[in-house]
């Protein structure tokens, strides 16, 4: 079984709508959860960070964990073609402080 | 400030070669990453260091030595290259060892082993 789990998509929305990202994860004692976004060819940056129950927002991107469910979620409000990338979900599992990846759900947004 | 810069961009190999990928960091950070991305496979960690002077393993480390030659560079060296070596590597980079830490990306090393 696979520590962090992400549907690979692609996932089309049209544009101006919400996009819904989800993760699970299997280490009940994992910590902290973060999203990064990776455009084709380049690096992934760091979209959110969240680390207790419930939601963060950060303009146009909430975040959502639910440590019961073992799952973490990214909605995009608003989605604009420039969100067309692949969402990394990233985990710190009990005990370290190393990120276990996600393979990335692919998101585009049609114009 | 650059943040964390990789060398090479871009690699070809023959099998059996060697070749060290250079990383640094001007942000002062203790800890540094290897990864290696594969399709469908994630960001996998191949060598971490978490503070200058210490490096450890990670998921996938066969195949592979690292050096933390100061706090800044953190060097990944492929011995003998293999065609399942071939890969896009991406050194990162956080301010300590703490669990909420943020690692910072560099652009990555496209290498083609053949």
């Amino acid at each position: 079984q696979k520590e962090v789990e992400q549907n690979s998509g692609p996932l089309s929305v049209p544009e101006g709508a919400i996009a819904s990202l989800n993760c699970t994860y299997s280490d009940r004692g994992s910590q902290s959860f973060f999203w990064y976004r990776q455009y084709s060819g380049k690096s992934p940056e760091l979209i959110m960070s969240i680390y207790s129950n419930g939601d963060k927002e950060d303009g146009r991107f909430t975040a959502q964990l639910n440590k019961a469910s073992q799952y973490v979620s990214l909605l995009i409000r608003d989605s604009q073609p420039s969100d067309s990338a692949t969402y990394l979900c990233a985990v710190i599992g009990s005990g370290t402080y190393k990120y276990i990846f996600g393979t990335g759900t692919r998101l585009k947004v049609l114009a | 400030n650059a943040g964390v810069t990789q060398t090479p961009k871009f690699q070809v190999l023959k099998t059996g070669q060697s070749m060290t990928l250079q990383c640094a960091q001007d942000m002062n950070h203790n800890s540094m990453y290897w990864y290696r991305q594969d399709p469908g496979m994630g960001l996998r960690l191949i060598y971490y260091s978490a503070s200058e002077g210490t490096t450890d393993k990670g998921e996938v480390p066969n195949g592979y030595n690292v050096s933390r030659l100061n706090k800044r560079e953190f060097s990944l060296r492929l011995e003998s290259a293999a065609p399942s070596q071939t890969s896009v590597y991406f050194c990162a980079s956080s301010l300590g060892q703490r669990a909420v830490e943020t690692q910072y990306f560099g652009p990555g090393t496209r290498l083609l082993v053949l």
